[in-house]
């Protein structure tokens, strides 16, 4: 059976430090991949998909940053965070044109 | 341009009757629509899905029903229990483009069953 693992869990962060946060999914191959966040008190918002290996959708403008080195590892960066990308960011899994299957999220609180 | 609304942000139920969660969506492309359960801190989780060639899905107590025509779709749940409390959001996508379209989700709607 597939799996998604996130991590850290959660995390506080100053300020205009860096950010990196990786996700992995195991049981299957060639997953489409998405990064999504949800601001407190907010839906779902996309940020980023991804269809393969080092191919990249960026749905949002901001100073986040998305890359795909591996065929089931999908890593969320940033090189300075500000206050505003406070959230809880989830990453998900489908196959082609199947559902897709959330990971337990990352609580990101940027102080 | 919101292209899947989530008019009702809350919704409150007795325990025992039936829930009744609405979603409209704009995009005439839509042909995949979901509805996802998500728990505080919690990644949310599949629930049912329906696509465009049917206009009613049942699984369990859950029953989702879409109305192509007014660009409708609405979940039911019944006999609604304690354990359904949680932040529902439909999804919706375009399947048929590519099978690669990503989901368009609302904004949810909290669900708070009453015992």
């Amino acid at each position: 059976s597939q799996t998604i693992h996130q991590w850290p869990a959660t995390l506080v962060q100053p300020v205009g430090s860096p950010l990196s946060l990786e996700c992995t999914v195991e049981g299957t191959s060639n997953p489409n991949l998405y990064w999504y966040r949800q601001a407190a008190g907010r839906g779902l918002q996309l940020l980023f998909y991804s269809v393969g290996i080092g191919q990249i959708s960026s749905e949002v403008p901001q100073n986040l940053s998305a890359s795909r080195p591996q065929d089931r590892q999908f890593i969320l960066s940033s090189k300075k965070l500000l206050l505003s990308d406070s959230g809880f960011y989830l990453c998900a899994w489908s196959a082609l044109g199947g559902e897709q299957f959330f990971g337990p999220g990352t609580r990101l609180t940027v102080l | 341009d919101q292209q899947v609304k989530q008019n009702s942000p809350s919704l409150s139920v007795q325990e025992g009757r039936i829930s009744i969660l609405n979603c409209d969506y704009t995009n005439s492309m839509f042909d995949y629509f979901l509805w996802y359960k998500k728990y505080p801190a919690e990644g949310p989780t599949f629930l049912i899905s329906i696509s465009s060639i049917k206009d009613k899905n049942e699984d369990g107590r859950f029953t989702v029903f879409l109305n192509k025509s007014a660009k409708h779709l609405s979940l039911h749940i019944v006999p609604s229990q304690p354990g359904d409390s949680a932040v529902y959001f439909c999804a919706a996508s375009e399947r048929g483009h590519s099978g690669n379209t990503p989901l368009v989700f609302g904004k949810g709607t909290r669900l708070s069953v009453i015992a």
